[in-house]
């Protein structure tokens, strides 16, 4: 089954210990994402790979690093967490990297509680 | 990224009546896309659009990418207990490095009652 699978789905954790968030998806595709929901701001792109070693920001980059070293796997990394990364996140992903005719696919979500 | 100004913020409808949400932005867009969330999921691609003023159908629901490329539509049909959910618009643009950008509303809660 054509999936994209992030884990944890849950986690509650303390200011400052580092996490990550892994993020896989079994469709051999190029483009991979990663997002954040807060209630009444929709989903905010955080950052974005359109292949195996190649990442860029995206609109709320602050507080995150992400790494693409292998075309299946794009970690969300978090090496000093902060209570204003509470949120659920939300890893996507897409064939190729022009997007035309290519929509987003989805993860079930990540919800991050820093305290 | 470019705002997306999604309307209505929220709606609360009875079974069998029709629904109708709209994005608008100040950007054009090349795509836009209609995307539903249940809870605790993530969205669920619902409809896709390529072309200015495409009209398109998925069962009960159409869209509409808007003439100007910065606008598009959602409706839903005879709505049932199901559609509950929160609905998203999405733009997407390409960027300088080859790659692009997706650009979320804010979403629309729908509440549909038997």
């Amino acid at each position: 089954e054509a999936q994209v699978t992030q884990n944890p789905r849950y986690l509650i954790t303390v200011t400052g210990k580092k996490l990550t968030v892994t993020c896989s998806q079994n469709m051999n595709h190029e483009y991979m994402s990663w997002y954040r929901q807060d209630p009444g701001l929709g989903l905010r792109q955080i950052y974005y790979s359109m292949n195996v070693e190649v990442t860029d920001k995206g609109d709320v980059p602050e507080g995150y690093k992400v790494s693409r070293k292998e075309k299946r796997n794009f970690p969300l990394i978090l090496e000093s967490p902060s209570p204003n990364q509470t949120s659920l996140y939300f890893c996507a992903s897409s064939p190729t990297t022009a997007g035309y005719n290519q929509p987003q696919h989805f993860g079930d979500g990540t919800r991050l509680s820093i305290l | 990224g470019q705002q997306l100004n999604q309307s209505p913020q929220s709606m609360f409808i009875q079974e069998g009546e029709d629904v109708s949400m709209n994005c608008t932005s100040s950007s054009i867009f090349n795509t836009w896309l209609w995307y539903k969330q249940d809870p605790g999921e993530g969205p669920v691609l619902l409809i896709a659009l390529y072309k200015a003023g495409e009209l398109t159908s998925n069962g009960r629901l159409t869209a509409q990418f808007g003439i100007t490329r910065k606008d598009s539509f959602l409706n839903i049909s005879a709505s049932i207990p199901s559609d509950v959910g929160i609905y998203f618009c999405a733009g997407q643009l390409p960027t300088s490095n080859s790659g692009y950008a997706l650009n979320f509303g804010k979403g629309t809660s729908l509440l549909v009652t038997p």
